[in-house]
């Protein structure tokens, strides 16, 4: 099955930890992206990348990080520089301005 | 003012009934999405367009480049509808960089 995983769903952090969500695509997606949606809000990029070994700022990417050495993975990083990273955090990918097909999400707690 | 303005931001429909979700952005776009995410998070594309009209069922999404305005209409609403209904505008050469509007609550009660 084609699809796009997250890992873990629920994760809970005490602060000042770093911590690492998972994205995995078998779609042969050239594109990801990272989104955070916050209550009441509209989703908000964090970071997105085109192709292997390159990705770009979002709008909202000062307090994170990522990394895309393979095609179907990239990770995102929230660090301890993020003021409040409670939220939940959407995986998706793409072939490049198409349409996006997005992970199930993971929901960050800071305790 | 948001990039990406939609309207209602909530609605509450008797099944059968006809619905109009509408949004309007206010900056140039590669093509607009139309979305659905699910109660318990998980989100659905339903239609990226850049001109005219698309179809896929019961769904029809509609954009008026000049008017910067799209429309998305549920026709014979279902309870299995409910829920909500995001708009995004693609900006940038590919169109990847997308900007969302706080989406649509959607109910639709049997």
């Amino acid at each position: 099955d084609g699809g796009i995983t997250q890992s873990p769903k629920y994760l809970f952090r005490k602060e000042g930890q770093n911590v690492t969500l998972s994205c995995e695509q078998n779609l042969n997606h050239d594109a990801m992206y990272w989104y955070r949606q916050d209550p009441g809000q509209g989703l908000r990029l964090i970071y997105y990348s085109q192709i292997v070994n390159d990705f770009q700022k979002g709008d909202i990417a000062e307090g994170y990080s990522v990394s895309r050495e393979k095609k179907e993975s990239f990770p995102l990083t929230v660090t301890s520089a993020q003021k409040n990273p409670t939220a939940f955090y959407l995986c998706a990918s793409s072939t490049p301005g198409r349409l996006q097909f997005f992970g199930p999400g993971t929901r960050l707690t800071v305790l | 003012k948001n990039e990406v303005e939609q309207s209602p931001q909530n609605l509450t429909a008797q099944e059968g009934e006809f619905i109009t979700i509408n949004c309007s952005y206010s900056v140039g776009i590669s093509a607009l999405h139309w979305l659905q995410q699910h109660p318990g998070g998980g989100i659905v594309s339903l239609f990226m367009l850049s001109s005219g009209k698309k179809k896929h069922g019961r769904l029809i999404a509609t954009i008026n480049i000049q008017e910067k305005h799209s429309s998305l209409h549920i026709t014979a609403s279902h309870p299995r509808d409910s829920a909500v209904y995001i708009c995004a505008v693609g900006v940038g050469g590919s169109g990847s960089r997308l900007t969302f509007g706080e989406g649509t609550q959607l109910t639709v009660n049997p």
